[in-house]
């Protein structure tokens, strides 16, 4: 698609539960991106893919948070054991290259962990 | 000290003036440069980019690079009240994939 695709848009969950988040990066991009936007405008990185293999993960947690980016599957974030803290909107995004290239966000998606 | 510093503002211009967002960054290896508009609510939409130093110009948007003094600008001429929104400057190393951001200036185009 020419447009990053994220799924769901709202994402309601209950402290200790599985959420999985779902991205579909503009065709053609290479490069993956998860972001977690907390506080309106604080912007922490997650994890970046090259196609299917993990390119960074240093703002990854440690535990509970996964990703994948499998073959002709849409990208997956997924949180274990939520926590009231991870509420935050997480935002995908892809480029063609890391190179001098802009990267373009999906609309995001809102989990609320109540 | 964060890694890309702006004024949280809100910078308050009024209709038809010049607005001017200013970012700093810490990083000497930074050589990406980007300014994203993120209106409530929404997700970041590129406005900008730039990677040499000088201006970079674009419609009513003029982007500004000095990398010897580590900041980056935007200049929005003309403002209407449709540019209302968060400005993001986000910065990226060459060998990085990731973008670092700053936490955006707050812009109130008033009639």
């Amino acid at each position: 698609g020419e447009e990053v695709a994220q799924t769901p848009k709202h994402l309601v969950r209950g402290e200790g539960q599985k959420a999985k988040l779902y991205c579909a990066p503009i065709k053609g991009h290479s490069y993956v991106f998860w972001y977690q936007q907390v506080l309106k405008n604080e912007f922490k990185f997650l994890i970046s893919f090259q196609n299917e293999n993990v390119f960074d993960e240093t703002g990854m947690p440690k535990e509970r948070f996964s990703a994948k980016c499998l073959p002709n599957s849409p990208c997956s974030l997924e949180i274990q054991a939520t926590k009231l803290e991870d509420s935050a909107v997480y935002f995908c995004a892809s480029s063609p290259t890391t190179e001098h290239t802009e990267a373009f966000f999906g609309q995001g998606t809102r989990l609320t962990v109540v | 000290q964060k890694e890309v510093e702006q004024n949280s503002g809100p910078l308050s211009v009024p209709e038809g003036a010049i607005a001017s967002l200013n970012c700093t960054y810490s990083d000497r290896g930074s050589q990406s440069f980007f300014w994203y508009r993120q209106y409530s609510g929404k997700s970041p939409e590129l406005i900008m980019s730039i990677y040499s130093n000088g201006d970079k110009e674009d419609g009513r948007f003029t982007a500004q690079l000095n990398k010897a003094s580590q900041y980056v600008s935007l200049l929005i001429r003309d403002s209407q009240p449709s540019d209302s929104a968060t400005y993001l400057c986000a910065v990226k190393r060459p060998t990085a994939s990731k973008l670092t951001f700053g936490t955006g200036t707050r812009l109130q185009v008033t009639l």
